[in-house]
């Protein structure tokens, strides 16, 4: 069975610009966490989803959003970027609420 | 709330020795604990996770924890080092009745030949 798989890989972009990172969880899998990891505040949770809702969030803005399709694919967007977002985003996928999340390679954010 | 206390930003061990790494947790209820994995350039890689079942977890690669709830402690071993088990190291949290998981500050894990 394939893992959690994230598009793109690596992204720059620079200081206001928006962002779209996409997830597509193990087949079977229907709630999908969001997760910033950086230096300076570790690994964070951003959201989560299941069953296209939202049913949990971190301390984030505003300018963090994100989204779940039918199919269980996820898709989170940062507007406004600062250089502060310079982060590795990773994703995890579970088969439920409250099961082991399984985590995909992340997308390495660079904000110039 | 959860909290994860991870005592010791960086091990070094011999190839070959105990793999000892620290984690204590704040719980107000009884949580889940997890071991992640996570090498350089990757994602994080579930190691073991305890769900009140028994106290001591066996995991991938020949990693262990034991709970002890006395301790608030989840320390993770190996009996023996290898070289490949240099990478990060986070001990995580989270509650039975919700999938948010809180995470350790992270132990990067060295192995000197």
């Amino acid at each position: 069975k394939a893992g959690v798989t994230q598009t793109p890989r690596y992204l720059i972009k620079t200081r206001g610009q928006q962002v779209t990172l996409s997830c597509s969880p193990i087949s079977g899998h229907r709630s999908v966490s969001w997760y910033q990891q950086t230096p300076g505040q570790g690994l964070q949770f951003l959201f989560e989803y299941f069953s296209e809702t939202q049913r949990n969030k971190g301390n984030f803005p505003g300018r963090f959003s994100g989204r779940q399709f039918s199919n269980s694919r996820s898709e989170m967007n940062v507007s406004t970027l600062e250089l502060g977002d310079s982060a590795l985003y990773l994703c995890a996928s579970s088969q439920a609420l409250q099961e082991t999340q399984y985590f995909g390679p992340g997308t390495r954010l660079l904000v110039l | 709330a959860q909290s994860v206390t991870q005592l010791g930003s960086h091990v070094s061990v011999s190839e070959g020795a105990l793999v000892l790494l620290r984690c204590n947790y704040s719980s107000s209820v009884p949580p889940y604990l997890f071991w992640y994995v996570q090498y350089p350039n990757q994602g994080l890689q579930l190691l073991l996770k305890y769900t009140s079942a028994a106290t001591l977890v066996k995991g991938i690669n020949g990693f262990e924890a034991e709970f002890k709830k006395s301790e608030t402690s989840f320390h993770l071993t190996k009996p023996s080092a290898h070289m490949s088990d240099a990478a990060e190291y986070f001990c995580a949290v989270s509650l039975r009745s919700a999938s948010k998981i809180i995470f350790g500050s992270g132990t990067r894990l060295s192995i000197r030949p």
